[in-house]
């Protein structure tokens, strides 16, 4: 099975800098299948992007994805004080299995 | 735009079996659009996938879960259902139903779910 292992842990950063945020497979994953969510304190996990690099509806611009076979980049530049929150990487892989990273806390500096 | 809901009592007994319904509304369960998965996360810890059921009945289970697991769907009360068998206190969490194809579009509120005698 493919393990998504997500870093840095925490981040901390200040509003308006840039933070990037980094996913790496295990082995190859196709870029359409990996998608990263946002969550917040007492909340469902949010859709942020998917197929690597597409915002979900409603995602502002500040928030992009990229990357390819065995590394993606969330980036968010320009961060707002609502951004402050855990964001997940995910995969969906053969025999319909879903595998989630262990998830990266940005939290302010 | 479609929205989930989770029920279900919040306590279950070591040993016993948990079972929840996430009721799905603002679109039907039967469009065939989605498959219908519940997710859940232990306090302070990440997510993790449980299973998947299609209308047609069809399910796809985490493998290390799936001898305790069974996923149902109702399409006539357009809600489907999680059993979870011989729970322990490794199975407290957030439990979350969701819509998913390759990724998970719609999500629940989320419910708590504690085992404990």
């Amino acid at each position: 099975d493919i393990v998504l292992t997500q870093s840095p842990g925490t981040l901390s950063l200040s509003p308006g800098e840039r933070a990037t945020l980094s996913c790496r497979a295990s082995q190859y994953v196709i870029s359409s299948y990996l998608t990263w969510y946002q969550q917040k304190p007492g909340q469902a996990p949010r859709l942020l992007i998917y197929g690597a690099s597409n915002r979900a509806t409603g995602i502002p611009d500040r928030f992009s994805g990229s990357g390819s076979a065995t590394d993606f980049t969330l980036t968010i530049t320009r961060l707002e004080p609502e951004d402050f929150a855990v964001y997940y990487c995910q995969h969906y892989g053969s025999s319909a299995m879903y595998t989630f990273g262990q998830g990266t806390k940005l939290e302010i500096k | 735009q479609v929205q989930l809901q989770e029920s279900g009592p919040g306590l279950v007994k070591p040993s016993q079996t948990l079972s929840l319904t996430c009721t799905v509304s603002g679109g039907s369960i039967s469009s065939g659009t989605y498959h219908w998965s519940w997710i859940r996360q232990p306090a302070g810890k990440g997510l993790e996938w449980i299973g998947r059921i299609y209308t047609s009945g069809s399910t796809n289970y985490n493998p290390s879960l799936k001898s305790r697991v069974t996923i149902s769907v109702d399409t006539s009360k357009n809600q489907f259902s999680l059993k979870l068998s011989s729970v322990t206190a490794a199975d407290t969490a957030v439990y979350y139903c969701a819509s998913s194809g390759f990724y998970f579009d719609f999500w629940g509120q989320g419910t708590l779910i504690t085992v404990s005698s």
